[in-house]
């Protein structure tokens, strides 16, 4: 299975809003309402931002927000801050009983 | 606190077998999933397998699928992944991570341990 389609690189600056884009099938996140979202600084573990395409854990902030449309899945940062300069990744849950995750974003505040 | 420490991690030849755990413990680890999500230097995130609680249900990324096994011992709240036939293309840190909801087959990884190294090389 190819990965999940995420842009490289996404930029903003401080108080802009940006949006990454996850791209799959209908036999991964057109068919599955598990779609997370996992951000990631350098040398450290992936953190939970999002699960199942729109919920926020306890603790993560509410300029994080996701939502879903047809086959492509997407993560929302507002009022974007330097302290959200890291890594992104999507992960689906497929029709095969797998996980699969996509390529990851490395998202840069100007 | 939720804590999960891997270990096993290291440098094996192509070919070779490796065992990692991860030690899990401030929560009730026979009623969690559990997840290795693997991580080649510079490159993203792959799912690897993941277990259901009971250990009853198991899955296997397409990679991995034939060579690695995961198992857990709920007795002792460890989770393992079994290596063999290793390639270079496996060299990697690899996290475990815990299922987000409790008793459920399927659930978001919402706390990682600090990954272990594993390298494949002659």
């Amino acid at each position: 299975q190819s990965a999940l389609t995420q842009p490289a690189s996404v930029s903003g600056s401080p108080g802009q809003s940006i949006t990454i884009s996850c791209t799959g099938t209908r036999s991964d996140v057109g068919y599955s309402q598990s779609v997370y979202w996992y951000q990631q600084f350098p040398g450290k573990a992936p953190k939970l931002i999002i699960h199942d395409v729109t919920d926020r854990p306890s603790g993560i902030s509410d300029r994080f927000s996701g939502s879903k449309s047809g086959n492509t899945a997407s993560l929302t940062i507002s009022g974007l801050q330097a302290e959200d300069e890291a890594d992104y990744y999507c992960v689906s849950y497929t029709v095969s009983n797998t996980m699969l995750f996509g390529g990851g974003t490395k998202l840069t505040v100007l | 606190e939720v804590q999960m420490l891997e270990s096993g991690g290291g440098l094996v030849p192509p070919g070779g077998s490796l065992r990692l755990s991860c030690a899990a413990s401030g929560f009730t680890f026979d009623t969690y999933s559990m997840t290795w999500v693997r991580q080649a230097p510079g490159k993203g995130l792959e799912w690897v397998s993941s277990i259901s609680y009971t250990g009853d249900y198991i899955a296997y990324g397409d990679s991995v699928r034939g060579r690695f096994t995961i198992s857990r011992d709920n007795s002792k709240s460890t989770l393992y992944l079994q290596m063999s036939s290793l390639r270079p293309e496996d060299t990697a840190v690899y996290y475990c991570a815990k299922g987000r909801d409790s008793r459920a087959i399927r659930s978001a990884w919402d706390y990682w341990g600090q990954g272990t190294p594993v390298t494949v090389s002659s």
